[in-house]
């Protein structure tokens, strides 16, 4: 059973403040991704990950940076953290696309408010 | 890049009624369609997918159909059941690239 666990289910900070939002997948997969979900607006892909120390952009990276030092972990990193990051953010992890196609599956979330 | 449209973005039925959400995608190198469901506080999770070499895919009360002429894929849902109720994401990826688009969601409440 894949487990995609992150490392808070609430959070709030304050603006400008460094944040670290943590994402652990134990089923070896390849690929993992950070998203942030805001009401009427869906799942936005914030960046992504193939491999260890690779990454993407998606297509809302600006205000963010990630790193992946081991395959099971990736971490969404908010240099200088803004109200408008305030959302719910998670993260997914999915194996290399083969016949059972490229599912991903989902960590809980982290809500993060800025205040 | 890929954009994906989700359509309605509320669908309100009554049990034992059929639903339908609807999606079209912009990248006609797009090879694979899922659809999500995300109940209230819960983490989304695949219900059904299909493969552009595929028309349509049924899994028990739940259907996909997709029309690669027109760019659009559909989501089926029999005799509804109030544990229906969620948000529905449609998604659309190249498959190579391993990234998904997402639409914006629908909400479908099912009453009892």
């Amino acid at each position: 059973d894949v487990k995609v666990t992150q490392s808070s289910r609430y959070l709030v900070k304050r603006t400008g403040e460094k944040v670290f939002l943590e994402c652990v997948q134990d089923m070896d997969h390849e690929n993992m991704f950070w998203y942030r979900q805001d009401p009427g607006l869906g799942l936005r892909l914030i960046y992504f990950s193939y491999d260890v120390k690779m990454k993407e952009k998606g297509d809302i990276p600006e205000g963010y940076s990630v790193s992946r030092e081991k395959k099971e972990r990736f971490s969404l990193i908010l240099e200088s953290a803004s109200t408008n990051q305030t959302s719910m953010y998670l993260c997914a992890s999915s194996s290399t696309p083969d016949y059972r196609g490229n599912e991903q599956f989902f960590g809980p979330g982290t809500r993060l408010t800025v205040l | 890049g890929e954009n994906v449209e989700q359509h309605p973005s509320t669908l309100s039925v009554q049990e034992g009624d059929s639903a339908v959400i609807k999606c079209t995608y912009s990248d006609s190198a797009s090879n694979y369609f899922p659809w999500y469901k995300q109940e209230l506080g819960k983490r989304p999770q695949l219900i059904i997918d299909i493969r552009s070499n595929v028309g349509e895919k049924k899994d028990q009360r739940i259907a996909v159909t997709l029309n690669k002429t027109a760019k659009h894929f559909s989501l089926h849902i029999t005799e509804t059941q109030p544990e229906d109720s969620a948000v529905y994401f449609c998604a659309a990826s190249r498959g190579s690239n391993y990234k998904l688009t997402f639409g914006k969601g629908t909400l479908l409440t099912v009453n009892p």
